[in-house]
């Protein structure tokens, strides 16, 4: 998938775990977006980051949910207190440029949660 | 919020039959993207369209940009078994920070 990596594949969580999901984007890209996917359904965005920054986090909902991308290393999505609700695939894409006219956005594989 | 719609939502067709699916957003989109998604796999792009009116052509796919930059559609020609998966638009508007809106998908199964 164009070079983004995202681990792990597989995840599954008892109720009230951490779930720690990671991105790298592809190499020379510095914008990250996080989608999460739940069967039959299209993407829905939940944020989005640059290096330290996050830019939009509309998507994301307000309680047990954060990003991050750091300066070195991956990006970390982390869902904290993990409900069954929260099973679904979690889809991180990245681009070169934001803003710009040629912003194109390539998915990694994404991580399949499931909290048990 | 901005919406896309896709239609249609499944379709079954025969191994070198042409397919025609779109996508209708009630907000104006300044980029739309079609990508393909395997079971268990991330979406793959296949077009990206940026201006109004633009048609792109990717081997056997044809993609249209609306004129009135509300719509877009996907031409697959002479599908084959390995067409099959699910097509999602997903479009951009000129108000967002740069995240995409995904269609619900259009799941094509082809019988050989």
């Amino acid at each position: 998938n164009a070079g983004v990596m995202q681990n792990p594949r597989h995840l599954v969580r008892r109720r009230g775990q951490e779930a720690r999901l990671r991105c790298s984007p592809m190499k020379g890209h510095s914008h990250v977006y996080w989608y999460r996917q739940l069967p039959e359904e299209g993407l829905k965005f939940m944020v989005y980051l640059q290096k330290e920054n996050i830019i939009d986090e509309s998507g994301m909902p307000k309680e047990r949910f954060s990003a991050e991308f750091p300066k070195e290393g991956p990006s970390i999505l982390r869902i904290q207190q993990v409900v069954r609700g929260d099973s679904a695939a979690y889809f991180c894409a990245s681009s070169p440029l934001s803003g710009a006219r040629r912003e194109t956005q390539y998915f990694g594989p994404g991580t399949r949660l499931l909290v048990l | 919020g901005q919406q896309l719609n896709q239609s249609p939502q499944s379709m079954f067709i025969q191994e070198g039959e042409d397919v025609s699916m779109n996508c209708t957003s009630s907000s104006i989109f300044n980029t739309w993207l079609w990508y393909k998604q395997d079971p268990g796999e991330g979406p793959v792009l296949l077009i990206a369209l940026y201006k109004a009116g633009e048609l792109t052509s990717n081997g056997r796919l044809t993609a249209q940009f609306g004129i009135t930059r509300k719509d877009s559609f996907l031409n697959i020609s002479a599908s084959i078994p390995s067409d099959v998966g699910i097509y999602f638009c997903a479009g951009r508007g000129g108000g967002s920070q740069g995240n995409l809106i995904f269609g619900k998908g259009t799941k094509l199964s082809v019988k050989p």
